[in-house]
């Protein structure tokens, strides 16, 4: 069952523009991961985020944690074609360091 | 990358057979994992490790099992193969202390016949 949802599913964005992704938990959570994975390949670590309200920049991506720890959001500002691929999240509900990831959300990004 | 290597990175046999994918690191990190991902399911834990010769199950662990005897290698054995665990396999890392990431390998493509 899939415990972490992600939304969108899928999107399109052009080149230039900015895109959301938002990861959200029934539970709250001990820690929340953002990872990206292109196409046949292993999946790279991209934020941890773990106290409530937290809020993580690297280049052009930024991540929150929702004070109640339960929803995450991804967001990338003025996308190129480098940020396309599969964004997932993947959370730790149990304090156990075992995560559970959601279904994932593609972007693709238009020149 | 996190020295983490997965082999074969590609596999195809047929239904009933054994099949033993393995996950090799240099990075001597306690933890272990061995994922699934599936369309539409993401990635599902199937067993996991936290130290030699200490393994658990995750939530998908029927029909598979593990073994860790060295701190740089963790197994996954598919005992007699079905086609419903034709997938991509993923094994990953982590190091210990609370605020540590896991790492992922490359990834294992097994198709069941």
């Amino acid at each position: 069952s899939q415990e972490l949802e992600q939304s969108p599913q899928s999107l399109i964005v052009q080149e230039g523009k900015n895109l959301t992704i938002n990861c959200t938990s029934s539970k709250t959570l001990y820690g929340l991961y953002w990872y990206k994975q292109k196409y046949g390949e292993g999946l790279i670590f991209l934020m941890m985020l773990q106290k409530g309200g937290e809020e993580k920049s690297h280049e052009k991506i930024t991540a929150k944690l929702d004070e109640k720890k339960q929803q995450s959001s991804l967001h990338i500002t003025a996308s190129q074609p480098s940020h396309a691929g599969i964004y997932l999240c993947g959370a730790d509900k149990s304090n156990d360091y075992k995560l559970s990831f959601g279904a994932g959300t593609t972007v693709t990004v238009r020149a | 990358d996190a020295g983490i290597t997965q082999s074969p990175r590609h596999k195809v046999t047929e239904t009933g057979t054994p099949v033993t994918l393995r996950c090799h690191q240099t990075e001597n990190h306690r933890y272990m994992y061995w994922y699934r991902q599936d369309p539409g399911h993401g990635l599902r834990l199937i067993h996991y490790s936290y130290g030699v010769k200490d393994t658990d199950k995750g939530e998908v662990s029927d029909g598979y099992s593990v073994s860790r005897s060295k701190t740089e290698d963790f197994l996954l054995t598919l005992e007699s193969a079905t086609s419903s665990q034709t997938s991509v396999y993923f094994c990953a890392i982590r190091n210990d202390g609370s605020n540590q990431p896991q790492h992922f390998g490359d990834g294992t493509r097994l198709s069941i016949l």
